[in-house]
């Protein structure tokens, strides 16, 4: 069974410093990892995908396979950086899971 | 292009009742899948169809049900309602099951059950 852990279901930091959102998962095969983001009052969306190793607003997240996880960390988070953020994996048989989530408070 | 678009916005229901909420996917996406959001437990997903039928279920109880139509446009229903129904349900629409690259949500719809 696939399945993603958030062990943090909240976490503030303060403006400037750098912030870490932890996620592990569980896949047999390859997995394919994402990060969705969700601002107050906004719908879900996707922030990035491990696949495209992209930088999005500053954050980045590096697949460890042998660690089994995708953390997401920015160096310097800023106030509009708040909001949940949730990890999610899909595998071989088309299902999409999601982590429960962390809300992150960046404090000025 | 549209987003995806759920309806109602907002409901309050008592308990015993019966809701259904609507959602009407991206235009050529085949893949809607459903989830509950709380503030306790994060997004917990119920279920998802592709080509009207179910491909994939959550751990719910079978008081939540749905289905999907010819035009990719899903329902779904709770019956029985209890106060831990409150929530939000989230609606989320992509090309093929389970893919995380194309999938997009809705705004939701807001259960508030008295």
């Amino acid at each position: 069974a696939q399945r993603v852990t958030q062990p943090e279901k909240l976490l503030s930091v303060f403006k400037g410093a750098p912030v870490e959102l932890k996620c592990n998962y569980s896949y047999s095969g390859s997995p394919e990892l994402f990060w969705y983001v969700q601002y107050s009052r906004q719908r879900l969306q996707l922030l990035l995908r491990h696949i495209s190793r992209e930088s999005i607003k500053g954050f980045t997240a590096d697949l460890n396979k042998g660690e089994t996880s995708f953390h997401l960390k920015k160096p310097f988070a800023q106030e509009e950086d708040s909001a949940m953020y949730y990890c999610a994996l899909t595998g071989s048989n088309y299902k999409l899971t999601f982590g429960k989530g962390t809300l992150l408070t960046v404090n000025p | 292009k549209a987003g995806v678009t759920q309806t109602p916005r907002y409901l309050i229901k008592t308990r015993g009742q019966q809701v259904t909420l609507s959602c009407s996917p991206i235009s050529g996406h085949r893949s809607v899948s459903w989830y509950q959001q709380t503030p306790g437990q994060g997004l917990q997903f119920l279920f998802e169809y592709f080509s009207e039928t179910q491909r994939n279920k959550g751990n719910f109880p079978g008081r939540f049900s749905g289905r999907q139509f010819s035009n990719s446009r899903s329902e779904m229903n709770v019956s029985t309602l209890e106060l831990g129904d409150s929530a939000l349900y989230l609606c989320a629409s992509s090309l093929v099951s389970g893919d995380g690259n194309t999938i997009y949500f809705g705004e939701g719809s807001w259960l508030t059950v008295v």
